[in-house]
């Protein structure tokens, strides 16, 4: 079993729609939760992280983790054509050596 | 800005051919990542380096092996290429998170055909 398990899609959804990404996560040693965006023939970006359980809201982005039940989400709220591109979750513990182990990656199309 | 440079974007090697990938950082980052990233698997990380010279196998380290001689140099190897190694391979380097979490830069990636 993977430490984090994601849907690879992929997804497609119409322009303005909410788009939901989910992830689940076994290692309940795991503190820090992250989304990365690609976008084709490119390296991932960071695009938002959270410590622990919570929210975090940055712009049309809402990032959730729900430790109780390992999960973690990202929202997308009036969803653009530009946010067409492959969402990766990533999870770390809490330590010294900064390494993130990722989702396989789930592909979002907006249509227009 | 901030920067991981691969140099290459696209290679073509034989099978059996010693291959070299490297990656070169900026920002005077601790830790260094490769990964490989394959459809439907996602980034799956073969080694990283926490300092120079130090290095700790990820989760599929077989065939490979890397090298950190400077601190902004980190070194992909693949002994003796394979065709099960042709992927998209991506270096990233990120400072050390300590209690607090930093963000991971990504090199744009080398696409590596082995025929």
């Amino acid at each position: 079993q993977k430490e984090v398990e994601q849907d690879p899609g992929p997804l497609s959804v119409p322009e303005g729609a909410i788009v939901s990404l989910n992830c689940t996560y076994s290692n309940s040693a795991f503190q820090y939760f992250m989304w990365y965006r690609q976008y084709s023939r490119k390296g991932p970006e960071l695009l938002m992280y959270t410590y622990s359980s919570g929210n975090k809201e940055d712009g049309r982005f809402t990032a959730q983790v729900d430790k109780s039940s390992k999960y973690i989400s990202l929202f997308i709220r009036d969803s653009q054509p530009s946010d067409s591109a492959t969402y990766l979750c990533a999870s770390q513990f809490s330590g010294n050596t900064g390494k993130l182990i990722f989702g396989q990656g789930t592909t979002l199309q907006v249509k227009p | 800005d901030v920067k991981v440079t691969q140099s290459s974007r696209y290679l073509v090697k034989r099978t059996g051919e010693k291959v070299f990938l490297e990656c070169v950082q900026d920002m005077d980052h601790e830790n260094m990542f490769w990964y490989r990233q394959d459809p439907g698997l996602g980034l799956r990380l073969i080694y990283f380096s926490y300092d120079v010279k130090m290095k700790e196998k990820g989760d599929i380290p077989e065939g490979y092996s890397v090298s950190r001689e400077k601190k902004e140099r980190f070194s992909l190897i693949l002994e003796s290429a394979s065709t099960n190694q042709t992927s998209m391979y991506l270096c990233a380097s990120r400072d050390t998170p300590g209690h607090k979490n930093t963000e991971a830069f990504f090199g744009q990636g080398t696409r590596l055909t082995v025929v």
